[in-house]
Order: C-alpha cells, then structure tokens, then sequence
C-alpha cells in the first residue's frame, strides 16, 4: 500500500524550532516531487514547499528563509525544518506526493499538528 | 502569485441536486494546471481532477471539471450524502497556490 506518515509535530513556543518527518511506503521519495501543505485551525489550504527529484527546492513567501524541506534516501523520508516560528505558523501540516503524470497532489499523508504557542 | 477566488463560500443543496463550484485565477493558468480536492472534517484533502478536467483516479464520473484559462468550474451531477464537503481548487501552473475553498452543506 501507498503510504506516507507526517511525525514530528507538538507545541513549541514562539521561536523555537521544529522537524516533521514524513515516511513513505509504497513509492521513492527521491524519484518524486514531494511538498509540503499547511492548514491552520478552521481556516483552507497553504502551500509550503516543494522539493523535486531533481533536488531544487521552493518555499512559500511566508516561511522562505526560515523553512527547509530535505529527504533522507536511506530512510525514504521527507524532512521539514522549521525555525523561528511564530504563531501564525501554528497548522496541521500535510506532506504530499506530487503525481509524476497529474503534477496534481495525488497522495497525501494523514497530517501532524504543530502548535505555536507560550 | 496567482490568486484563486472561489464562488460561492458556501452552497446550500439537497441529495440528488447538481452542484456548480467556480473557481477563478487572478491570471491565466499555464497550460490548465488547475486542480479540485475534496477535504471531510479531520482528513486530508483528496484529488479529484486533475488538469482542469481529468478524473483522478477512483473518481466517479458524477465529479466533473471544465473551464480554461482563468475560470474553471467543478460539477457534481447528482449529489450523493458522501459528497457534502469543503471542495478546494489549486493551480500548479505557477508555483503553486489554492482557492479559499467551498463548503457543499446538506440544506
């Protein structure tokens, strides 16, 4: 089965830093574009950031400079590390499989809460 | 960055209705990369259409896309009562951004 499990969330105060980890199963990471989508509480989707097969990486205007999107081969693992976080930051984040035909978001994860908050 | 706008905010039908949902681009989206998901309370989105107007698959075909350019639209031939939901619509064309989103509620 096609699978892929966002970890990594908590609260953590304005900031501070943080790394999510998405594990794949079923498909490469490395082979794929992957991204990251954010949605804060009651509020729509946001893109955050995508990294190709090719290793460019684009980030989002709000968190450019202080996010960084990385995969582990070995593990088959999409990274997201977020410093300086602000409250506003505060989402359930969603890692997602770029559809190498679609170039839709064709698989998602089940998403990890991140809560910025003293 | 393109901004998508969604129409209406909310939409009000019955089982067995026909749904439209609108969604239109601040400019034009290359080469149609627009697509629709479907979120239900505490899920993750799911692709529905792909390319302004090619199912994803698994989709049934009562889910429909169209439009071209900077207006697209979503039907929903005949609403069943797993499709009351938040639709939300995306273009990939440039960078990537999303629509505000759809509430379809059972009236």
């Amino acid at each position: 089965e096609v699978q892929l499990v966002e970890t990594g969330g908590g609260l953590i105060q304005p900031g501070g830093s943080l790394r999510l980890s998405c594990a794949a199963s079923g498909l490469t990471v490395s082979r794929n574009y992957m991204s990251w989508v954010r949605q804060a509480p009651g509020k729509g989707l946001e893109w955050v950031s995508v990294i190709y097969s090719g290793g460019n990486t684009y980030f989002a205007a709000s968190v450019k400079g202080r996010f960084t999107i990385s995969r582990d081969n070995s593990k088959n693992t999409l990274f997201l590390e977020m410093n300086t976080l602000r409250a506003e930051d505060t989402a359930v984040y969603f890692c997602a499989r770029v559809g190498p035909t679609s170039f839709a978001f064709d698989l998602w994860g089940q998403g990890t809460m991140v809560t910025v908050s003293s | 960055e393109i901004v998508l706008t969604q129409s209406p905010g909310t939409l009000s039908l019955s089982p067995g209705e026909r749904a439209t949902l609108s969604c239109r681009a601040s400019q034009s989206v290359s080469s149609n990369y627009l697509a629709w998901y479907q979120q239900k309370p505490g899920q993750a989105p799911r692709l529905l259409i792909y390319g302004a107007s090619s199912r994803a698959t698994g989709i049934p075909d009562r889910f429909s896309g169209s439009g071209s350019g900077t207006d697209f639209t979503l039907t929903v031939s005949r609403l069943e009562p797993e499709d009351f939901a938040v639709y939300y619509c995306q273009q990939y064309g440039s960078s990537y951004t999303f629509g505000q989103g759809t509430k379809l509620e059972i009236k």
